[in-house]
């Protein structure tokens, strides 16, 4: 069975400064590796996912990850965090076994900017 | 409408009564999930539908019950809760079996149960 883990409960980061948000995974086989966030109240957002090929994925409102297959890793990145991206984020993997398609969740970080 | 919607929004109930939750896609998907997102824990799978059969139930208490009568709507009725199942309650879909496994979300029901 897959399973995710995101160390950090809480990040607080000042605006314009960069961001990584962890994120590591044990799935024995290719894992399909997915990033959502989730504003309060809201449902969760589909930010970038990784399938194959090139291990860095472009996602939406300027998010990238990389996958590094090596240290079980998919963090996330920001270069330029805006305060407008303070929410809750979710690393997710994915499983293909036949006959049942799930994805499991981490646990999630919290990402506080301020001004 | 677009994506995944869910009514309502709010829910506020004792624990007598009975209520249902509804989840509409529009995405065309054929597989579509409740999940339970509680403060400080991670969210739980509790139910798959895939082409309107349940497909996976994780062990939730009799006391919620989900039907899915087609492809694109998705129930959960609820009878005789408890204060600890108060949650957001998260419908989502995705493409099914052979499509893409990523899920797409609805806004999700606040729960309260008094």
């Amino acid at each position: 069975a897959q399973s995710v883990t995101q160390p950090d409960i809480h990040i607080t980061v000042s605006e314009g400064a960069s961001l990584e948000l962890r994120c590591n995974y044990s799935y024995g086989a290719t894992p399909y590796l997915f990033w959502y966030v989730q504003s309060p109240g809201q449902g969760l957002q589909l930010l970038l996912k990784y399938f194959s090929g090139d291990t860095l994925v472009q996602g939406i409102k300027g998010f990238e990850a990389e996958f590094k297959r090596s240290q079980s890793s998919f963090n996330l990145r920001k270069p330029s965090v805006h305060w407008s991206d303070a929410a809750e984020y979710f690393c997710a993997v994915g499983a293909m076994e036949t006959g049942r398609r799930a994805l499991t969740f981490g646990s999630g970080t919290r990402l506080q900017v301020q001004p | 409408e677009t994506g995944v919607t869910q009514t309502p929004r709010h829910l506020v109930m004792g624990m007598t009564n009975k209520k249902s939750l509804k989840c509409e896609q529009h995405l065309g998907h054929n597989a579509m999930y409740w999940y339970k997102q509680s403060a400080k824990k991670p969210l739980e799978l509790m139910f798959v539908y895939n082409f309107k059969e349940q497909t996976e139930n994780n062990s939730v208490p009799s006391r919620f019950s989900p039907e899915c009568p087609n492809s694109s709507h998705l129930f959960l009725h609820l009878h005789t809760l408890q204060p600890e199942d108060s949650a957001l309650y998260l419908c989502a879909s995705s493409k099914a079996p052979s499509g893409s496994i990523e899920q797409f979300f609805g806004p999700g029901t606040r729960l309260t149960v008094l």
